[in-house]
C-alpha cells in the first residue's frame, strides 16, 4: 500500500497562480494515473482533472495537472485564481492491491 | 444528465445496523463500476467499497471489511452499502461514486451524500 501526501493549506490572491502537491510515498507516480478532486464547504466533490492531466468538460484550462517522477509527486496548478476556486482539493490514485487512495487534502484559501 | 442520490442514514447505536441506498439515472447504470467514499466530519475523503458492473469484482478497505457488505441490483439501477456492527468511527457521511465505464481508478460523478451518526 502507499499514501499521497499534500500540503495541508495553500493561500494565494486572486488573479495569482497557486501549485499544489500530492506526493506519492512508494511505487512509482507514473505507474497510475492521478485525479484531482475540489470539494466546496458543504457539497460532494468534484473531478477537476483525470488522468494526470486530463480536464472534463465544463472544468476551466485555468486549471491543469501533471506529474514529475523525479520527485514522484503529481501537482495541480490553478492559474488566475478566483473566489470561487476556494475548495479543498484532494489528490487520488490507486494500484493492483489499493483502489482507491486518496491524499489528505489541501485547503485553498483565495485571500 | 447523471444523478446518483444516497438515501437511508441516520442515527444508529454501536454496534447498530443500515443500509445505505444509491438510486442511480441518466445512464446505463449495469456499464459502470460503483463506489462508496466516506468523509467523517472535518477530515479528508476515505474510499470504503467497490463493485464491478456485473457484480464479479468487490472490494473493501481494511477498516470496513467483514463488517460491509457492496452489493447492486441493475435491473433497478441501485448500489446498495450494508453496514453492520456500526463504530464510532463509522461516523461520516457517505458518498455513491461512479467510475467512468472504461476505467475503475476514479470517479467521474458523485452523489450529494447522506450522513451516518453512530452515538449510543
Amino acid at each position: 500500500n502507499f499514501m499521497l501526501t499534500q500540503p495541508h493549506s495553500v493561500s494565494e490572491s486572486p488573479g495569482k497562480t497557486v501549485t499544489i502537491s500530492c506526493t506519492r510515498s512508494s511505487g512509482s507516480i507514473a505507474s497510475n494515473y492521478v485525479q484531482w478532486y475540489q470539494q466546496r464547504p458543504g457539497s460532494a466533490p468534484t473531478t477537476v482533472i483525470y488522468e494526470d492531466n486530463q480536464r472534463p468538460s465544463g472544468v476551466p484550462d485555468r486549471f491543469s495537472g501533471s506529474i514529475d517522477s523525479s520527485s514522484n509527486s503529481a501537482s495541480l496548478t490553478i492559474s488566475g485564481l478566483k473566489t470561487e476556486d476556494e475548495a479543498d482539493y484532494y489528490c487520488q490514485s490507486y494500484d493492483s492491491s489499493s483502489p482507491w487512495v486518496f491524499g489528505g487534502g489541501t485547503k485553498l484559501t483565495v485571500l | 444528465e447523471v444523478q446518483l442520490v444516497e438515501s437511508g442514514g441516520g442515527l444508529v447505536k454501536p454496534g447498530g445496523s443500515l443500509r445505505l441506498s444509491c438510486a442511480a439515472s441518466g445512464f446505463t447504470f449495469s456499464s459502470y463500476s460503483m463506489n462508496w467514499v466516506r468523509q467523517a466530519p472535518g477530515k479528508g475523503l476515505e474510499w470504503v467499497s467497490s463493485i464491478s458492473s456485473s457484480s464479479s469484482y468487490i472490494y473493501y478497505a481494511d477498516s470496513v471489511k467483514g463488517r460491509f457488505t457492496i452489493s447492486r441490483d441493475n435491473a433497478k439501477n441501485s448500489l446498495y452499502l450494508q453496514m453492520n456492527s456500526l463504530r464510532a468511527e463509522d461516523t461520516a457521511v457517505y458518498y455513491c461514486a461512479r467510475a467512468p465505464g472504461y476505467s475503475s481508478g476514479w470517479s467521474d460523478y458523485w452523489g450529494q451524500g447522506t450522513l451516518v451518526t453512530v452515538s449510543s
